[in-house]
């Protein structure tokens, strides 16, 4: 257990729709890195924000977006949902805002768009 | 750019070796390596950093050649444990470029 939480644990939606992913940092991290993981795509890199900032940002949709809240969860809004859209979405955590400190990542949330 | 990670997959029998490689193209900061098993989330193996500094666990074994951009993971006499995806993420040089870009992947398999 790496101690970064995401609800839900599955989503199944149709496309066109809106949904919300959660995560929760360990205790203690104020970084949070948001990831899509697809079959012919590996893992991609979508936002990262720090202490409630973004901080760097990835190959994200425009249909996407992030915030990180005053008590350091986080999340990840889809909107406009496409087939393609289907993925597993990880969020991880590190203390630091920079990448060259270890990330901890979460259970994840696999999102199915029929 | 994506990282080239090679082999893309490789079978061992318990107790062999392996080396699983990353190369990049562009000048890196850190690479990082993760292991993923089947519907589980990827854990951080290992960070080294440019200038030499390593950190992670004891039991893995990894170089970094920054003139060449490439990376290496070793594992000896390994355990069925071993088995997964490995990825290798690399951090670039330079402000905006700090954020972790994935190789595609290699799958070890361990059999007894």
């Amino acid at each position: 257990d790496s101690g970064v939480t995401q609800t839900p644990k599955h989503l199944i939606t149709a496309t066109g729709q809106r949904v919300t992913l959660r995560c929760s940092p360990r205790s203690g991290d104020l970084s949070v890195y948001w990831y899509q993981q697809s079959l012919d795509q590996g893992l991609q890199f979508l936002i990262q924000y720090y202490n409630g900032e973004e901080r760097a940002k990835g190959n994200i949709l425009e249909r996407f977006s992030a915030q990180q809240f005053p008590d350091l969860h986080s999340e990840l809004n889809l909107s406009s949902l496409e087939l393609g859209d289907s993925a597993l979405y990880f969020c991880a955590s590190s203390v630091a805002p920079l990448a060259s400190y270890e990330q901890y990542f979460g259970p994840g949330t696999r999102l199915t768009v029929t | 750019q994506q990282p080239v990670q090679s082999p893309q997959a490789v079978i061992l029998r318990e107790g062999e070796d392996a080396v699983i490689n990353c190369s990049s193209s562009k000048a890196l900061y850190s690479v990082h390596w993760y292991r993923q098993k089947h519907g589980e989330a990827p854990v951080f193996l290992m960070i080294l950093l440019k200038g030499g500094e390593q950190k992670g666990h004891e039991k893995i074994s990894a170089s970094f050649n920054e003139k060449k951009q490439q990376s290496s993971l070793y594992l000896t006499a390994s355990q069925l444990s071993y088995s997964g995806t490995y990825f290798c993420g690399t951090e670039g040089e330079g402000f905006g470029n700090e954020k972790l870009t994935f190789g595609t992947g290699t799958r070890l398999t361990i059999i007894p």
